[in-house]
C-alpha cells in the first residue's frame, strides 16, 4: 500500500495568513493526488484534483502543487471559512489512501 | 445535481453484520462515466477507503477489508449497497457513499460528491 503522510499534523494560523500543509507519498504516484476539506460534522469536500486542478466552485486562494512524492496544498490568504482539516489522497493505484489530516486551527 | 444519501441502522451488535445503502439521486448510478464507492472514518480519525463499483458489478475492495466486505448495486433503483461482516467495536465509524469518475479499467480516482455520511456504532 502506498502511504500518504501529511505535515503538520495541526497548523495555527491567523487570517490573512499564508499557510501551506504538506502531503509526502511512500513512492511516487505521479501527479495523481486530490486534497479535501472537511469540517466538522460535514462530509469531506473536493478543493484539487490532479496535484494542481481546481475542482470548480473553489476559490482561487487554493492552490496545490507537486509530483511524484512530494505535494503540497497552499492557502494565499486564510479566510475563516477555511478553519478545518484538509486531507489528501492518493489514486495512483489500489488501495486508495488517504494522508492522516492536518488540523487547520485560529491562532 | 448529483447527491448521495446514505441510509441504514445505526446500531450494529457485534459479530453480526453491518449493511448500509446509498441512493443516488440527480443522475444515473448506470452512467459509463462514474463509479460508486464506500468510505470511512471513525470517530475522531482519519480516512478509509473501503470499495468501489461500477454499475456492470466489477469491484474494488481494500485488502485490509476484503475477507469482510461485500458491495453491490441495483441499477433499478439507482442505489449501491455495502455489507460489512463480522463487525467488532472497531468497526464504529461514519460511513460515507461517494461517486468517482470513471477512467477506465483498472484505475481508482478521486471523490467528488460524497453523501452526508451515517454513523454505524457497533455495541451489544
Amino acid at each position: 500500500d502506498i502511504q500518504m503522510t501529511q505535515s503538520p499534523s495541526t497548523l495555527s494560523a491567523s487570517v490573512g495568513d499564508r499557510v501551506t500543509i504538506t502531503c509526502r507519498a511512500s513512492q511516487s504516484i505521479s501527479s495523481w493526488l486530490a486534497w479535501y476539506q472537511q469540517k466538522p460534522g460535514k462530509a469531506p469536500k473536493l478543493l484539487i484534483y490532479k496535484a494542481s486542478s481546481l475542482e470548480s466552485g473553489v476559490p482561487s486562494r487554493f492552490s496545490g502543487s507537486g509530483s511524484g512524492t512530494e505535494f503540497t496544498l497552499t492557502i494565499s490568504s486564510l479566510q475563516p471559512d477555511d478553519f478545518a482539516t484538509y486531507y489528501c489522497q492518493q489514486y495512483n493505484s489500489y488501495p486508495i489512501t488517504f494522508g492522516q489530516g492536518t488540523r487547520l486551527e485560529i491562532k | 445535481q448529483l447527491q448521495l444519501q446514505e441510509s441504514g441502522p445505526g446500531l450494529v451488535k457485534p459479530s453480526e453484520t453491518l449493511s448500509l445503502t446509498c441512493t443516488v439521486s440527480g443522475g444515473s448510478i448506470s452512467s459509463s462515466s462514474y463509479y460508486w464507492g464506500w468510505i470511512r472514518q471513525p470517530p475522531g480519525k482519519g480516512l478509509e477507503w473501503i470499495g468501489s463499483i461500477y454499475y456492470s458489478g466489477s469491484t474494488y475492495y481494500n485488502p485490509s477489508l476484503k475477507s469482510r466486505v461485500t458491495i453491490s448495486v441495483d441499477t433499478s433503483k439507482n442505489q449501491f449497497s455495502l455489507k460489512l461482516s463480522s463487525v467488532t467495536a472497531a468497526d464504529t465509524a461514519v460511513y460515507y457513499c461517494a461517486r468517482l469518475e470513471y477512467c477506465g479499467g483498472d484505475c481508482p480516482n478521486w471523490f467528488d460528491p460524497w453523501g452526508q455520511g451515517t454513523l454505524v456504532t457497533v455495541s451489544s
